[in-house]
């Protein structure tokens, strides 16, 4: 399957800062990716479909304000999670498709604590 | 929208046993399900998926089934061992077969194989 990575895998920080995820499609191009995110012991919940050169598209209830999403090239969208709050803690995941474009695949994740 | 309901929440199977998890599905232009074995802090892997043009579809111990009409479709597990425990996620896509169409994922199943 396609390999998909992200960066950071963890993160702490302060609350009122900002934190930029990076998810990178290691083996094929991708105009479009998801971000999920994950709460412990539950399902994913699509946040937002990254674009390749336009705007991100954004799940009813996610703030598009607060969660900024780049999708700048092929192989590269960034997830920046503005003002943090404790509850925005969480496992955010992003996937990207492989070979088959029907085929999603996904990254490692990044476990995000807000202080 | 669609809609993806997964059942059992969680199973428990003696090592060797097979395990089944069934999931349905609302929209009958669906026409994709991957199924995907989540392990903890970890992201998904895609283990197996299945298009509406077929029934079955199998690789080695993992088998995946899907009935259209009554719009359901079951992973299959045989001869199950310690590494299959995991949660496991059903998901289904509808619309055209590219990769910038969303899934909808089930609430998962956690599955426990007992030695």
């Amino acid at each position: 399957g396609a390999v998909v990575s992200q960066h950071p895998s963890r993160v702490i920080c302060k609350s009122g800062t900002s934190v930029k995820i990076e998810c990178r499609s290691l083996d094929f191009q991708a105009t479009t990716m998801f971000w999920y995110r994950q709460f412990p012991k539950q399902s994913l919940m699509l946040m937002a479909t990254s674009n390749e050169g336009s705007k991100a598209t954004y799940e009813q209830g996610v703030e598009k304000d607060k969660f900024l999403i780049n999708h700048a090239s092929l192989t590269l969208s960034t997830l920046t999670v503005t003002s943090a709050h404790p509850e925005d803690s969480s496992f955010y995941i992003c996937s990207a498709p492989g070979r088959h474009s029907y085929e999603q695949y996904f990254g490692p994740g990044t476990r995000l604590t807000v202080t | 929208g669609e809609n993806v309901e997964q059942h059992p929440s969680t199973l428990s199977v003696q090592e060797g046993d097979s395990a089944v998890i069934k999931c349905t599905y609302s929209d009958s232009a669906s026409n994709y399900f991957p199924w995907y074995k989540q392990e903890l802090g970890k992201g998904p892997q895609l283990i197996i998926d299945i298009r509406s043009n077929v029934g079955e579809k199998k690789d080695q111990r993992i088998a995946v089934t899907l009935n259209k009409t009554a719009k359901h479709f079951s992973l299959h597990i045989t001869e199950t061992q310690p590494e299959d425990s995991a949660v496991y996620f059903c998901a289904a896509r509808g619309g055209a077969n590219f990769g910038n169409e969303k899934l909808t994922f089930g609430t998962g199943t956690r599955l426990t194989i007992i030695p």
